[in-house]
Formats: structure tokens, C-alpha cells, sequence
């Protein structure tokens, strides 16, 4: 595709609920990225893949956050159990090999707002 | 631990202004800074780039300078337009697994 795309751009759950968020990053891209960002703040790192591994993730607040890149393409985030702090846009951004000098080409985001 | 501090929060200024936004970080040992255009409800766009060991970048009508042992970038925007008017967000990379660290963000507003 053209860009990075994430589905579904709008979500709400009620609290307890399960939630899996999608991204499709630019096809060849080697490097995800998910970001979390709430209301009036900038994007906070929440975990990053390089192909199928996931060698950082050290931004997950806490383990209901799950994310998998099986394949090496697509990737899901997982949220069990949600809470009303979880509600906040869910970034999803790839680069080609996500060295220092690549730049992240970035998805609109899935809103998620948990009642 | 690294943070990315932006000011002001909201700007608001007549078209054709010159404008500077400022960005300042707190540990020197950064890889690169990047500016974001966020527009509301999309996604970031990435605006201009500087390596740690340059000090300016410049597209077009925008130029980000980065003064990496003091800590501090701008992103000076000429003559602007209504169509400049969105959010501005500043990131650092900290590492070369490109994770970034972004400021709060500056909310632009361009009067016709």
C-alpha cells in the first residue's frame, strides 16, 4: 500500500472488555513501531519489532498490553482487560530499517475510548 | 531519563508571520531530531530531520536548527499560511533502533 494503514480507526469498549488493534505497515518495512497518545499529549513509546522480533518493549504500561508481529508485517496490539486510562490514540509507524537515519512514516492512529 | 519539553503550547498569529517554535531536551546524547506535523484526527507527517552531528535542515518555507550540547532545536516557519495552522511535534531518537522521544507538542494557528 501507499502508507501505513490501522484499523479500525475508532473503537470504543467498555471497561473489561478485549481489544486487538491492527497495523499494516508499508510493505519491505523491517521496522514497527506503536506509540500510545492521550489527549493533548505527544505520542508515548510503547514497543518496537524489527521483522518478527520484538526487541523492545519496554513502553507497555502494563501486562494486559500485548504485541505480536508473527509474520513480520502486520502487527497487533492487544489490550486485555481495558481500563479508562487506556483510552487515548494508538499509533502505529514503520521505517525501512529504523536506523537513525530513516525516517518513521506513521498511520492516523485507531482512537480508543474505553466507557 | 530523557525529556522533550515544547514552547509555548498554542501560538496563534496572523498570516504572513515569520514564526519559531522551540523544542529543548535534556540529555545531549541523542541520535537525531526530528519535527511532525500531527492535523487533527491523521497521523504525524515527518517535516525535516537533522543528524546529531548536523545543525540545520531545511525544506522549503521551514528551517529546524539543533544545538545539540545546549540541549535546544527551533523550527522557523516564513511567511505563514492558514494551511500551516496544526499541531508541530518534536522528537528525539535516542538510539539507532529509532525509538523517539517526543515533546508535548505546539498547537499552530494561522489567521487569514
Amino acid at each position: 500500500g501507499a502508507g501505513v494503514s490501522q484499523s479500525p480507526r475508532y473503537k470504543v469498549a467498555k471497561r473489561g472488555q478485549d481489544v486487538a488493534l491492527r497495523c499494516d505497515p508499508i510493505s519491505g518495512h523491517v521496522s514497527l513501531f506503536w506509540y500510545q497518545q492521550a489527549l493533548g499529549q505527544g505520542p508515548e513509546f510503547l514497543t518496537y519489532f524489527q521483522n518478527e522480533a520484538q526487541l523492545d518493549k519496554s513502553g507497555l504500561p502494563s501486562d494486559r498490553f500485548f504485541a505480536e508481529r508473527p509474520e513480520g508485517s502486520v502487527s497487533t496490539l492487544k489490550i486485555q482487560r481495558t481500563q479508562q486510562e487506556d483510552s487515548a490514540v494508538y499509533l502505529c509507524a514503520s521505517s525501512f530499517a529504523g536506523l537513525a537515519g530513516d525516517t518513521q512514516y506513521f498511520g492516523p492512529g485507531t482512537r480508543l475510548t474505553v466507557l | 531519563k530523557q525529556e522533550v519539553t515544547q514552547i509555548p503550547a498554542a501560538l496563534s498569529v496572523p498570516e504572513g508571520e515569520n514564526l519559531v517554535l522551540n523544542c529543548s531536551f535534556t540529555d545531549s546524547a541523542i541520535y537525531n531530531l526530528q519535527w511532525f506535523r500531527q492535523d487533527p484526527g491523521k497521523g504525524l507527517t515527518s517535516l525535516l530531520l537533522i543528524q546529531s552531528s548536523q545543525r540545520e535542515q531545511t525544506s522549503g518555507r521551514l528551517n529546524a536548527s539543533l544545538d545539540k550540547s545546549s540541549g535546544r532545536s527551533t523550527l522557523y516557519i516564513a511567511a505563514s499560511q492558514p494551511g500551516d495552522s496544526a499541531t508541530y511535534l518534536c522528537a528525539v531518537m535516542l538510539s539507532n533502533t529509532g525509538k523517539l522521544i517526543f515533546g508535548q507538542g505546539t498547537t499552530l494557528q494561522v489567521k487569514p
